[in-house]
């Protein structure tokens, strides 16, 4: 089984309709990201948390909400979503010595 | 602000080929460095990573060597096989020794072909 799930892996929805992406994690890290990957962009962090009690803005936080349910849990809504939210969405784990940061497989999200 | 600037792509090459994937980046401080693959349909995964100048970071046949003078951490495999053909991501984190907030380059497309 995936260390790190993400559900759904593909969503299509409508503008102005507000979306729920989850992540889940098996590995036991308290720290949890979520990424947007747009083409020729690399990826952006959205929100990033340390534990359940720490969450922070990342770089393109505008239009996103998080809310971490647990310690493997992480949870990311658009409000009221909008076709330049259109992107391949990631979320990732890390434990807090380790290097290297662990992803999950993606959510496809396209707004019409 | 840190950033990371990778050669754009795609790159094409036959099977057997040099490969160079050029990667500057900039910061303060002294960033860790990494090289994250992704294959098709898959998320991101760690390549191979250096935290200090003049460490080379290896994996799978790929290097990358961290030149603190020259600002680049540019990935190299000597014989590239089909199976490598992915998007490769350079990427540096923005307090020494940690991975908790990575920049990530605009990604690299590599195509191998048979």
């Amino acid at each position: 089984d995936a260390d790190v799930t993400q559900t759904p892996r593909n969503r299509i929805t409508k503008t102005g309709k507000r979306i729920m992406l989850e992540c889940s994690q098996t590995k036991g890290h308290d720290r949890m990201y979520w990424y947007r990957q747009d083409p020729g962009l690399g990826l952006r962090l959205i929100y990033y948390s340390f534990d359940v009690k720490d969450i922070n803005k990342g770089e393109i936080s505008d239009g996103y909400s998080v809310s971490r349910q647990a310690q493997a849990k992480f949870s990311l809504s658009l409000e009221s979503a909008i076709p330049n939210q259109t992107a391949l969405y990631f979320c990732a784990t890390s434990s807090g010595v380790a290097y290297e940061q662990y992803f999950g497989p993606g959510t496809r999200l396209t707004v019409t | 602000g840190d950033s990371v600037t990778q050669m754009e792509g795609p790159v094409t090459l036959s099977e057997e080929a040099f490969l160079t994937i050029n990667c500057t980046y900039t910061a303060t401080g002294y960033p860790s460095l990494f090289w994250y693959v992704q294959y098709p349909g898959e998320g991101l995964q760690l390549l191979l990573k250096a935290t200090k100048a003049d460490d080379k970071g290896s994996n799978k046949g790929f290097e990358a060597t961290y030149r603190k003078e020259t600002t680049s951490f540019h990935l190299e495999k000597g014989s590239v096989q089909v199976s490598d053909s992915a998007v490769y991501f350079c990427a540096l984190s923005d307090l020494p020794g940690s991975a908790r907030q990575l920049t990530f380059g605009s990604g690299t497309q590599l195509t191998v072909l048979p």
